[in-house]
């Protein structure tokens, strides 16, 4: 089947630059997604791209794909100690169904 | 505002006893889901459904059981079959029109603690 890797985890310095990688091995993906999570909640939204991009950037986030790889990853300017959480990369299988194939999780640790 | 919810926050129950785990959306979404969260292992999909009436088992359905009687809202029940139910649940929605993408939406979770 699908499947969606991530390697878990980061450890970056408060001001730096963090990039947070993601591997996934379907063909026929359209979107794939970022997102995040705080101790304790639910996912939130961060960014997608579609699969004909080959760059996205939305602020402090910018997302790279590079579809010969099947290698996606997000970096993130500037991090902050807010920015500590759990980051799930996420794969539309496409077909008939909505469905989300999700990596692992890479947890981000920012260290003041 | 539009959102998802999911009651309650943290339930405790004790093992042999069925729960009833709630998720609403007032986002007007055809599509929803449930996922099971564990440590280490990612979100792992419990069922889902993309119209009411009609719901199908993700990769781990053994032990659960869900209907979608409204648009709106899409309980999951854990059953005493479910081996390891305590978790972290989470639910979420989609529209099911590809112009608008597939993102889901989550909820806050519920964590199910089963002693």
């Amino acid at each position: 089947g699908e499947d969606v890797e991530q390697s878990l985890f980061l450890s970056v310095r408060e001001g730096d630059s963090s990039v947070i990688n993601c591997t996934y091995t379907d063909s026929s993906s359209t979107y794939l997604y970022w997102y995040k999570q705080e101790p304790g909640a639910g996912l939130q939204l961060l960014t997608y791209i579609f699969s004909n991009m080959d760059m996205k950037q939305d602020q402090r986030l910018t997302v790279l794909l590079n579809k010969k790889d099947k290698h996606l990853s997000l970096r993130i300017a500037d991090t902050q100690t807010g920015d500590s959480a759990i980051y799930f990369c996420a794969d539309s299988i496409g077909g008939a169904t909505n469905k989300l194939i999700f990596g692992t999780g890479t947890l981000l640790a920012v260290q003041p | 505002d539009g959102g998802i919810t999911q009651s309650p926050k943290y339930l405790f129950r004790k093992e042999g006893q069925n729960v009833t785990l709630s998720c609403e959306q007032n986002l007007n979404h055809d599509a929803m889901y449930w996922y099971r969260q564990d440590p280490g292992q990612g979100l792992r999909l419990i069922y889902y459904s993309q119209i009411v009436n009609d719901f199908q088992k993700g990769d781990i359905a053994e032990g659960y059981s869900v209907s979608r009687e409204k648009k709106e809202s899409f309980p999951l029940t854990v059953t005493s079959a479910q081996k390891n139910p305590t978790a972290f649940y989470l639910c979420a929605s989609s529209s099911t029109y590809s112009g608008l993408g597939y993102e889901q939406y989550f909820g806050p979770g519920t964590r199910l603690t089963v002693t």
